[in-house]
């Protein structure tokens, strides 16, 4: 397995735009989880999937940003409008019910 | 709630010197503790967890459940050591979800 994989690796945009950030959980892993890291605030749960339902999504910021799960196998998160403060890495993991957390390699966000 | 708290934001060790890396979580349960790792440009991985009671690259966490805490530790640093450290606290009723600290950039230097 190629493990999670993320795209885009590296977005810029421009305040006002539509991000859409792509995840592929491994195969088999019933759990997904996007998460966000800045210098100031560390690693942030955005939103979890359990076997494609959204189970918390307490920490998405606020109603622009989205996510999505179609099927097992496919995730995204969605930002509308961007904004410069949604700078970040945005990284999307997966497990299985007390497995290890397997990570992407993130996606490097730049909102000019 | 800040379940998870790593008190150093920067820590900077020179080469061959001890370190410890500091971590404490907040749970009244049974906690299940890890560390992940994040080296320069490289995704985070699993570094180790305290149910497997391993040592992993020189690394050791012992889970003190007195303390609540989980401190990650090494008797010789290496400068390839120099990396991102994340505390993690999974616990029971979150089904599946891991609670991060805020990470410690360890730099070793030489």
């Amino acid at each position: 397995d190629a493990g999670v994989i993320q795209s885009p690796r590296h977005e810029v945009t421009e305040m006002g735009q539509e991000v859409t950030l792509r995840c592929k959980p491994i195969s088999g892993h019933d759990y997904l989880f996007w998460y966000r890291q800045t210098m100031m605030r560390g690693l942030e749960l955005l939103i979890y999937f359990n076997n494609n339902v959204p189970i918390d999504d307490s920490g998405m910021p606020e109603d622009r940003f989205s996510a999505k799960m179609p099927n097992a196998s496919f995730s995204t998160l969605k930002i509308q409008p961007s904004e410069p403060r949604d700078s970040a890495v945005y990284f999307c993991a997966s497990r299985v019910v007390s497995g290890e957390l397997f990570f992407g390699e993130g996606s490097r966000l730049t909102v000019l | 709630a800040q379940r998870v708290t790593q008190p150093e934001k920067l820590l900077s060790v020179f080469k061959g010197a001890p370190v410890e890396l500091k971590c404490n979580y907040s749970y009244s349960g049974s906690p299940e503790l890890f560390w992940y790792v994040q080296y320069s440009r490289q995704r985070l991985q699993l570094l180790l967890r305290h149910i497997s009671r391993e040592s992993i690259k020189g690394f050791t966490a012992d889970l003190n459940k007195g303390e609540t805490s989980f401190h990650l530790k090494k008797p010789f640093a290496q400068e390839e050591d120099s990396a991102m450290y994340y505390c993690a606290l999974l616990r029971g009723s979150t089904l599946g979800r891991l609670y991060f600290g805020r990470g410690t950039q360890l730099t070793v230097w030489p």
